[in-house]
């Protein structure tokens, strides 16, 4: 079975606050792919990154970071010094060779001014 | 435009009424997705083209649910005889697997937000 749980369903920080969205994958699949997306409220999902099962080095994109484990099956995502703009609904997911997709159900991540 | 569209924007149908939604993908992308949606909730996949080919379908929620896709490029969901319960926004991606293999960045559309009424 294939299945991404993200823990954190809404997540409220105020703003210049570090927040972490946690990401917990299952799969049987030995090469798979992890990513993240953004939905903000226009709704149209916009791509973060994407990691290969092979690759655990962690990345760091400007205040956006994600930390790949794989002995404990997690890949989590770290904002740091969140702006408003960030307010959005984040979506962790898996997809194996075989095209087999599973997002996870998604957290709500509100910043306040 | 480059991206991914998706027509129409809003379909409203009554309950027992057909339904066609349609995806152009980015030119080029191989891979194709379909998912669903529904208010609040995450993205339940429903199904995966490579080529105008189908691997998965494990997706698909019922036999009411179908979907082609011809040329390797445009594809079309259809439900057949829709039920409240269907009503969601329905999204798809295009990518251009890595090396012809690897699933690579999915690029999703704008949606068909799917009311039945």
């Amino acid at each position: 079975a294939q299945k991404v749980t993200q823990a954190q369903t809404e997540i409220s920080v105020v703003e210049k606050e570090d927040v972490t969205l946690d990401c917990v994958y299952e799969t049987r699949d030995t090469t798979y792919y992890l990513f993240w997306y953004k939905q903000p409220p226009s709704g149209e999902l916009v791509f973060l990154i994407r990691r290969n099962s092979f690759d655990e080095q962690n990345e760091i994109s400007g205040r956006y970071s994600w930390n790949f484990q794989k002995s404990t099956s997690s890949f989590n995502f770290t904002i740091t010094a969140s702006q408003v703009v960030d307010s959005a609904v984040y979506f962790c997911a898996l997809i194996t060779n075989a095209g087999k997709s599973t997002f996870g159900d998604g957290t709500t991540l509100t910043v306040k001014p | 435009g480059a991206g991914v569209s998706q027509s129409p924007s809003n379909k409203v149908t009554e309950k027992g009424k057909d339904v066609e939604l349609r995806c152009d993908p980015i030119s080029g992308h191989t891979a194709l997705y379909w998912y669903r949606q529904s208010l609040g909730q995450g993205l339940e996949f429903l199904i995966y083209f490579q080529g105008n080919s189908a691997p998965d379908k494990s997706g698909l929620p019922s036999d009411r649910f179908s979907a082609e896709r011809t040329g390797g490029s445009v594809s079309t969901l259809t439900i057949q005889r829709t039920q409240q319960e269907d009503s969601a926004v329905y999204l798809c991606a295009s990518s251009f697997p890595s090396g012809g293999v690897s699933p690579d960045t999915q690029y999703f559309g704008p949606g068909t937000r799917l009311t039945v009424l």
